[in-house]
């Protein structure tokens, strides 16, 4: 199963609201986790089964989406936040992940 | 605490064979599958495979399929990853990874990555 994020870089402001799409080449009903990676760290776990917050994560990040077509959003950037986004379909093996969207600041 | 560390850094030769351990604690390991994520310089994150410790049932993506083994010894609570005939595109970071749940994947706990270098 393919996944495709959009946009591949996005640059955002301390405060703004963005959302990252992920596209499924097939349905994968709510199998979709969000990750974040900074350099020189292990990925973090955002979201799973599209729409849960993990544990700690905080309630700024959101997801939301089922089939094929799904979002993550930040609602106040904070800057922390300025990272690169995975999601990942674990519907079926080979699980893959998307291609990534790196979030710069403006 | 959950924790999963692993081996260090390596440096092989092309067509050597490298093994990365991951030794896990603060949860029962035969409960949850272990997985391995490659990253490239410059690239994405890529599943290489993931073994069930409670059994040792594996499964492989494709792309590394027959050069990649992955094994668990519940007796040490460790997980490994062996990768064969290395070329210089394996030079990367490889990650161990926790599934959180089998009937909903996904990884919320990782190890802190090794770094395989390929060089003559």
């Amino acid at each position: 199963i393919q996944m495709t994020q959009s946009p591949s870089s996005l640059s955002a402001s301390v405060g703004d609201r963005v959302t990252i799409t992920c596209r499924a080449s097939q349905s994968i009903s709510t199998y979709l986790n969000w990750y974040q990676r900074k350099p020189g760290k292990a990925p973090k776990l955002l979201i799973y089964a599209a729409s849960s917050l993990q544990s700690g994560v905080p309630s700024r990040f959101s997801g939301s989406g089922s089939g094929t077509d799904f979002t993550l959003t930040v609602s106040s950037l904070q800057p922390e936040d300025f990272a690169t986004y995975y999601c990942q379909q674990s519907y079926t093996t080979p699980i893959t992940f998307g291609q990534g969207t790196r979030l710069e600041i403006k | 605490e959950v924790q999963l560390v692993q081996s260090g850094a390596e440096v092989k030769k092309p067509g050597a064979t490298v093994k990365i351990s991951c030794t896990v604690s603060g949860y029962t390991f035969a409960d949850y599958y272990i997985h391995w994520v490659q990253q490239a310089p410059g690239k994405g994150l890529e599943w290489m495979g993931l073994v069930d410790p409670e059994d040792g049932d594996t499964k492989y993506a494709e792309r590394f399929q027959g050069r990649v083994t992955i094994t668990a010894d519940t007796s040490s609570n460790t997980a490994y990853m062996e990768l064969g005939s290395l070329r210089s595109d394996d030079m990367a970071v490889y990650y161990c990874a926790r599934d959180r749940s089998r009937s909903c994947p996904s990884n919320d706990f990782w190890g802190q990555g090794t770094l395989v270098t390929v060089s003559s």
